[in-house]
């Protein structure tokens, strides 16, 4: 079975910093991995996803992140970040083939002015 | 406009009732979720549903019941509610299995 694990339950770094939100996963296959997004009252958006080829892979808004298959990661990362990036980042991973895909507990991101 | 689409968006009941949560989508996917989501953001599969077909089904207690009349509608009804199950409930679709999610906004339940 899958899992994930985000160790940072909340990051704040101030505006134009840059950011990493980490994320490690688990999983015995091949992972299909993602990155969605929450603002507050809405659904979760995705911000970028991972299923092959280039282990760097870019995103909406700017974020990247790079899947490093030795150390089980999918780090996402901004050079610069905007007040409006707060909110919650959630990491995600799923297997080939099937209809589950298993969400991190989230890292609550505070852009500071 | 192509979406997903919950209703209500929150709900207030008795411990003891029974609720019935809307969702649909319109972009053409055949692959349909419910999340619960707890007060500290945890996000949890509940159910999935593959072209009005249940795919995955979690340990959820028997008083969460999906129903799904077409591809494009998946709605969650739980009998008898308890105040553990306050919460947000986030319906999602996707085109194919693990591809990408589309969430709706969420329906938010408090249970008194």
């Amino acid at each position: 079975a899958q899992s994930v694990t985000q160790p940072d339950a909340r990051v704040t770094v101030s505006e134009g910093a840059s950011l990493q939100l980490r994320c490690k996963y688990s999983y015995s296959g091949t992972p299909y991995l993602f990155w969605y997004v929450q603002y507050p009252r809405q659904g979760l958006q995705l911000l970028l996803k991972y299923y092959s080829g280039d282990p760097v892979v870019q995103g909406v808004n700017g974020f990247e992140a790079e899947f490093i298959k030795s150390n089980s990661s999918f780090h996402l990362r901004k050079a610069s970040v905007h007040w409006s990036d707060s909110a919650v980042y959630f990491c995600a991973v799923s297997g080939t083939g099937g209809y589950k895909v298993v969400f991190g507990s989230g890292t609550r991101l505070l852009v500071s002015p | 406009e192509t979406a997903v689409f919950q209703t209500p968006n929150y709900h207030v009941t008795q411990v003891g009732n029974e609720v019935s949560f809307n969702c649909k989508q319109t972009l053409g996917h055949d692959t349909m979720y419910w999340y619960k989501q707890d007060s500290k953001k945890l996000l949890k599969i509940m159910f999935s549903y593959n072209n009005k077909q249940l795919i995955v089904n979690e340990t959820v207690p028997r008083r969460f019941s999906p129903q799904s009349s077409d591809k494009a509608h998946l709605n969650l009804r739980i009998k008898s509610v308890e105040p553990e199950d306050s919460a947000v409930y986030l319906c999602a679709s996707s085109s194919w299995g693990v591809d990408t999610q589309y969430f709706g906004p969420g329906t938010r339940l408090l249970v008194l």
